[in-house]
């Protein structure tokens, strides 16, 4: 069975500042993929960041990026510079065998 | 611009009267999903189409159904509404398994209410 652990439930974070968001999974295949997905309030749900199991680079995109320790099986976000529109649910996601597997979510609240 | 696109944005339905909520997508995904999340949880996948092979998730009730008529849409039928299926009803899309693309995207939502 696959599990996927997010032990924030909500996370504050000042404009401007840096807030890292953990996510911890189980799997035991070995090719799989891992996602952040963002949910804002208006509740479409926006990947933000991939990172391939087989790649031991950690992925960037932009602002956000991961700290992908696969023996660890630990996955987190970092969101650098924060802005108010960060404001969101973040769902850490493992995918294999065709299917998402979501975490409980973080709330991240951006304060100014 | 591609996307997913659910209809309608809100709906509102009688216990027990059935309702149809629609999914379509310009992307030309394989796979197409249909998922429920309620109030401040996780999606939770209710099943999913690899081309026009259908998958349940086992724990998926009965009263669910869908339907996938051609590669562009896709209906999540609810027989006979009860009060806790009142939720929000997500779309999804995927390339699929051995065509580059494991991540889904998902459409803005059916927010369903049972009255």
């Amino acid at each position: 069975a696959q599990t996927v652990t997010q032990s924030q439930p909500e996370m504050s974070v000042q404009e401007a500042e840096t807030v890292t968001l953990s996510c911890t999974y189980d799997t035991s295949e070995n090719n799989y993929y891992l996602f952040w997905y963002k949910q804002p309030p208006s509740r479409q749900m926006i990947l933000v960041i991939r990172q391939e199991a087989y790649k031991q680079q950690n992925a960037t995109e932009n602002r956000f990026s991961v700290n992908f320790q696969k023996a660890a099986k630990s996955f987190s976000l970092k969101i650098s510079d924060s802005q108010l529109g960060d404001t969101a649910m973040y769902f850490c996601a493992l995918h294999s065998w065709g299917k998402l597997q979501f975490g409980a979510g973080t709330q991240v609240v951006v304060t100014p | 611009d591609a996307m997913v696109i659910q209809n309608p944005r809100y709906q509102v339905t009688q216990f027990g009267k059935p309702v149809t909520l629609s999914c379509s997508q310009t992307l030309n995904h394989n796979v197409m999903y249909w998922y429920q999340q309620k109030s401040s949880q996780a999606p939770k996948l209710l099943f999913h189409y690899y081309d026009k092979d259908f998958n349940n998730e086992a724990d998926t009730p009965d009263n669910f159904q869908s339907r996938r008529p051609n590669t562009s849409f896709c209906f999540l039928d609810i027989r006979s509404p009860g009060l806790g299926d009142a939720a929000m009803y997500l779309c999804a899309t995927s390339r699929g398994p051995g065509q580059g693309g494991h991540e889904q995207y998902f459409g803005p939502g059916t927010r369903l209410t049972v009255t």
